[in-house]
């Protein structure tokens, strides 16, 4: 069964203090790599979808990298307003609308 | 472009009681998923719905059901409702041909 573990479970940081979100997954084969953002008491917010290794997304401060094994979730200079709850996911099985396998997220914080 | 829609916004129930939640799916996309998020966990897959049938079905009892209407609008029933099923359920909508899964704000329910 396919599994999904990020680490660490919550991250502290001060404003522009750059870090890593860590999102390692055990799949039958790598059908692709959902990051989301989560608000407290809301729904994830879609950030970025990756599909092969070697493959990075860029977003403001955020940028995702996939390789065979895990992904990568680089926060550089991070501001207040990024704290929130990071998810990463994986769909469970080949063919379009396969549900997705969720990790239990990274809560990350950033003092001012 | 109206993103997905989920009502109630909260709601408070008793052991034993049954519950009905809705949603509203993006504009243009047809495929409905529902997911049970636990405090401090990741998405649980329920199941998911496309052309008014239930096409996939976590690991969930059946006491979870579902329907999907003809404008792809969903409900999601739950009977006999336990305390363990205080959490928040999150929709999500897709296209039929994509793995991308774009959730709404969530439903709270409290099981007292």
């Amino acid at each position: 069964e396919d599994q999904v573990t990020q680490s660490p479970e919550a991250l502290r940081l001060q404003e522009g203090e750059s870090s890593s979100l860590n999102c390692s997954y055990t799949v039958s084969g790598l059908r692709g790599l959902f990051w989301y953002r989560q608000d407290p008491g809301k729904g994830p917010e879609f950030l970025f979808t990756l599909y092969s290794a070697g493959e990075e997304k860029e977003k403001e401060r955020l940028k995702a990298t996939l390789t065979k094994k895990e992904s990568f979730l680089h926060i550089t200079a991070p501001k207040p307003e990024d704290s929130a709850t990071y998810l990463c996911a994986v769909p469970a099985y080949t063919g379009a609308n396969s549900k997705l396998t969720f990790g239990k997220g990274i809560t990350l914080s950033v003092r001012p | 472009d109206a993103g997905v829609t989920q009502s109630p916004t909260h709601l408070i129930k008793t052991r034993g009681q049954q519950v009905t939640l809705r949603c509203s799916p993006k504009s243009g996309h047809d495929t409905v998923s529902w997911y049970q998020q636990a405090l401090g966990q990741g998405p649980q897959f329920i199941f998911q719905y496309y052309e008014e049938e239930e096409r996939q079905r976590g690991n969930f009892p059946d006491r979870f059901s579902g329907h999907q209407f003809p404008n792809y609008s969903s409900e999601l029933n739950v009977n006999a409702l336990l305390l363990g099923d205080s959490a928040l359920y999150l929709c999500a909508s897709s296209l039929d041909f994509s793995y991308e899964q774009y959730f709404g704000p969530g439903t709270r329910l409290t099981v007292t």
